[in-house]
């Protein structure tokens, strides 16, 4: 089975800017979570998505959405780029949705913020 | 708020010895730690999950223990092998959501030949 994947894999963009980020689950996975990575917070988790549903959210602002198609692939939205928004961005998918159950991570997305 | 520290951010052990990584929890009390492996460019890898009932769990060459008095978790991996240099992440969970799990910020470990 083939992992999950995330496009791109690196990015560069300027502050104001805005940009969209793409995870494939594994196939059959309906649950999709979106984290955000840097050095000195750790992981941290913006949303998850099951079957099209937003199930839950962190403490993000608005400025981070997202959405789930039919076929479980997911985007990741950030609109007005801060320069704090530099990250490795992480998705990860699991087959139940159930925290206890194996999430799996893609290789993430790595966004610079000039 | 909730923490979870990884006191050690850098570990470095000589080949064959075992590796002990510590994770220490806050102001709260998770029901379940899980341990992850992350390399280089790579996204986090599950290793082993722990509930806050059981003293102890074991999967091939890693041990970790869950002790909720001391309020830590210790990751063991024995006979340790160059191949299991990588950042070590531990992570504490509430039941009911991926919203309620806090991350550590991560252990490398580097062993050394």
């Amino acid at each position: 089975k083939a992992g999950v994947t995330q496009t791109p894999r690196y990015l560069i963009k300027t502050r104001g800017q805005q940009v969209t980020l793409s995870c494939s689950p594994i196939s059959g996975h309906r649950s999709v979570s979106w984290y955000q990575q840097t050095p000195g917070q750790g992981l941290q988790f913006l949303f998850e998505y099951f079957s099209e549903t937003q199930r839950n959210k962190g403490n993000f602002p608005g400025r981070f959405s997202g959405r789930q198609f039919s076929n479980s692939r997911s985007e990741m939205n950030v609109s007005t780029l801060e320069l704090g928004d530099s990250a490795l961005y992480l998705c990860a998918s699991s087959s139940t949705g159930v925290d206890t159950d194996t999430q799996y991570f893609g290789p993430g997305t790595r966004l610079t913020v000039l | 708020s909730q923490k979870i520290e990884q006191n050690s951010e850098a570990l470095n052990i000589q080949e064959g010895k075992t590796a002990t990584l510590t994770c220490n929890y806050t102001n709260y009390s998770p029901a379940y730690l899980q341990w992850y492996r992350q390399d280089p460019g790579r996204g986090p890898v599950f290793l082993l999950l722990i509930r806050e009932n059981e003293k102890e769990k074991r999967k091939e060459r890693l041990k970790v223990t869950f002790d909720t008095t001391l309020k830590q978790s210790l990751f063991h991996i024995t006979a340790s092998q160059p191949a299991d240099s990588a950042t070590y992440l531990c992570a504490g969970g509430l039941l009911g959501g991926y919203q309620k799990v806090t991350f550590g910020t991560g252990t490398k470990l580097q062993v050394i030949p």
